[in-house]
């Protein structure tokens, strides 16, 4: 079955550090990636997605590139702030029918000043 | 575009009641909604895929009787949760997908969450 695996938090970093957060994911065929964002006691935010090999989503200077060769779509910002500090949830689903999404276990980030 | 909602945002009853959830999408028309859990700490579960004017599609291991979802239009989804226990105090998610077609640019938007603290 459909898989994906993240870095375990939580991490925590220096404001203006440089972030990477780890995802690999196991599917068949090419499903679409994502990166949501969860923010506390607030729902899920699509963050960015991919929807190709090789493709890069991009948003807020966060960026993750879909690397089919290796599997991974990893996350990254060259400086986070303290406003990034939430929980960040690799995906994967497929389009087509029902769309049935399939999360990490989510990495805590936490921005100190 | 591409917002969803979520009534109420917190809810607290007694054990035995049951509680009722909405999601709604605001500005778009979502054929296919999803229900998840989310426990502490811990990734969201999906709990049942849901179409417009049609049965639920539940996951294995949810109680389709005690999780009663009903799809009433292309904008509005319900999840209750009938003869609530402590158990199932958990924060629950929605989202809503614009299309249950073939584009691959397909996206799902959640909802805000609904809290259940059943005492």
């Amino acid at each position: 079955g459909n898989s994906v695996t993240q870095m375990e938090g939580p991490v925590t970093l220096s404001e203006e550090a440089f972030l990477t957060i780890n995802c690999t994911y196991t599917a068949t065929g090419y499903p679409s990636l994502f990166w949501y964002v969860q923010y506390p006691g607030e729902g899920l935010q699509l963050l960015l997605k991919a929807t190709k090999a090789d493709d890069k989503g991009s948003n807020k200077g966060f960026e993750a590139t879909y690397r089919k060769e290796t599997t991974s779509f990893h996350l990254e910002k060259g400086s986070v702030q303290v406003s990034d500090s939430a929980v960040y949830f690799c995906a994967l689903a497929y389009s087509g029918g029902y769309q049935k999404v399939t999360f990490g276990t989510g990495t805590k980030l936490q921005v100190i000043p | 575009g591409a917002v969803v909602s979520q009534h109420p945002s917190r809810v607290i009853c007694k054990s035995g009641t049951s509680v009722k959830i909405e999601c709604r999408s605001l500005d778009f028309q979502a054929t296919t909604m999803f229900w998840y859990r989310q426990f502490p700490k811990k990734s969201l579960m999906l709990m049942a895929t849901s179409n417009e004017g049609s049965k639920a599609t539940y996951e294995q291991g949810v109680e389709k009787d005690k999780f009663l979802i009903n799809h009433a239009s292309l904008t509005l989804s319900t999840l209750t949760v009938t003869s609530a226990h402590p158990e199932d105090s958990s924060f629950y998610i929605c989202s809503a997908s614009r299309s249950g077609g073939s584009s691959s640019t397909d996206t799902q938007y959640f909802g805000p969450g609904t809290r259940l603290t059943v005492l």
